[in-house]
């Protein structure tokens, strides 16, 4: 079975703190996402990489950046955390092939004070 | 970049019965996958069911079922014998068969089931 962990369940930060959340998969898929989950909204794209040290920003990049440089883990950076920040993360990988699955991991949910 | 529509925020079903969930989805392409995500309460996402835009034929994985209406871009979800462990937040996803890997995600249909 594929797996995607993440590095925290719950975080709890301070407005202004750099935060960072981590993703490590373990099946070489080559690409990874990282989504912000909120009520209503569904899951919106912040940036994902398709290969290690290349990133593309989503739909909702600013205030965050990305690294991965290894294969198997791909990072979110929030640079100075603000309030409205506070969200569920997700990070998925999206397997090689033409199933085409996108599997997930189990979410951080980050609240910044 | 295209947009996936949920309309029901909030679906219940009694047990045992059957349920189905909505989603439609505005593209110009004409190939393309769609796919059902199920989320339980605080557990992973996972994969439901998927159809490729290309087959007619609509998609089936045990109790679940879609209803794929290409022409009128709607992709519905069908739960047949609906069980306590069908509870969760459904959400319908779009992905380009051609211009890269990015999935656009509706808002997500949070299902009851009543025992």
């Amino acid at each position: 079975d594929v797996k995607v962990t993440q590095s925290s369940r719950y975080l709890v930060k301070r407005t202004g703190e750099k935060v960072f959340l981590e993703c490590v998969q373990d099946m070489d898929h080559e690409n990874m996402f990282w989504y912000r989950q909120d009520p209503g909204l569904g899951l919106r794209l912040i940036y994902f990489s398709y290969d290690v040290k290349m990133k593309e920003k989503g739909d909702i990049p600013e205030g965050y950046s990305v690294s991965r440089e290894k294969k198997e883990r791909f990072s979110l950076i929030l640079e100075s955390a603000s309030t409205n920040q506070t969200s569920m993360y997700l990070c998925a990988t999206l397997e090689d092939s033409s199933y085409n699955e996108q599997f997930f991991g189990p979410g951080t949910r980050l609240t910044v004070l | 970049a295209q947009t996936v529509t949920q309309s029901q925020p909030e679906m219940s079903v009694q047990e045992a019965e059957t349920v189905t969930l909505s989603c439609t989805y505005d593209t110009s392409e004409s190939d393309y996958y769609l796919f059902w995500y199920k989320q339980p309460p605080s557990r992973q996402m996972i994969l439901v069911i998927r159809q490729e835009a290309y087959k007619q034929q609509n998609a089936t994985e045990n109790r679940f079922s879609v209803n794929f209406q290409k022409a009128a871009k709607s992709f519905s979800l069908k739960i047949s014998d609906s069980q306590l462990g069908d509870a969760a937040m459904y959400f319908c996803a779009y992905r380009s068969a051609n211009t890269g890997n990015q999935f656009y995600f509706g808002t997500g249909t949070s299902l009851t089931v009543i025992p």
